[in-house]
């Protein structure tokens, strides 16, 4: 079983659609979980920090479920700029970091 | 203020000879984390380093190493490259080590012909 896994999709949305992603990952003692973006063909620019209670940014919200070892994503309204892949990261440490990315998972919003 | 610099944005490379990849992080990050990015894949853990010391390592061979300097800047090096090494290599500052948001750098693009 792979660390941390995602569904590849690619999910095509309309404009205005509300997308949900998930992403599960395997090791009980991490501590730390992010979600990227990453267009295409550039870096990946951090998206939002995902904490015990939940967090909003905006049209963004992040979720994290400790007892079934998954985080979510959910984004409301998508905007044609909201077309990314987005990664979801894991973090342990205690000592010495380490790191696992997801293989992401691809969004088109449509017009 | 700067974002993460890295050099070169391109190189290419022939079997067996060695490379190294340079990283410049945000002003007052001390971390510095580098991730090799093949196509359709996520970034893969290869190193963290925090005040000059080795702090995290990924699953790489002994033929990837790295080191950060008094001023947080970091060398990725690796030698003997074979031809599955060709991928995007990112460079990530943060400002401490440990589970910190990281910012990337455009990174380098390594071709391994």
């Amino acid at each position: 079983r792979k660390e941390v896994e995602q569904d590849p999709g690619p999910f095509n949305v309309p404009e205005g659609a509300t997308v949900a992603f998930n992403c599960t990952y395997s090791n009980s003692a991490s501590q730390s979980f992010f979600w990227y973006r990453q267009d295409c063909r550039k870096e990946p620019k951090l998206l939002m920090s995902v904490y015990s209670s939940g967090n909003e940014d905006g049209r963004f919200t992040a979720q994290l479920n400790r007892a079934s070892q998954y985080i979510s994503l959910l984004i409301r309204d998508s905007k044609l700029s909201d077309s990314a892949t987005y990664l979801c990261v894991v973090s342990q440490s205690g000592g010495y970091q380490k790191v696992t990315f997801g293989t992401g998972t691809k969004l088109q919003v449509i017009p | 203020d700067a974002g993460v610099t890295q050099s070169p944005t391109h190189l290419i490379k022939t079997r067996g000879q060695h490379v190294t990849l340079r990283c410049s992080p945000i002003s007052g990050h001390k971390s510095v984390s580098w991730y090799q990015q093949v196509l359709g894949q996520g970034p893969q853990f290869i190193f963290q380093y925090y005040e000059k010391e080795e702090r995290g390592r990924g699953n790489f061979p002994d033929r990837f190493s790295a080191r950060q300097f008094p001023n947080y800047s970091s060398e990725l090096n690796v030698n003997a490259l074979l031809l599955g090494d060709s991928a995007l290599y990112l460079c990530a500052s943060s400002l401490l080590t440990g589970p910190y948001e990281q910012y990337f750098g455009p990174g380098t693009r390594l071709t391994v012909t």
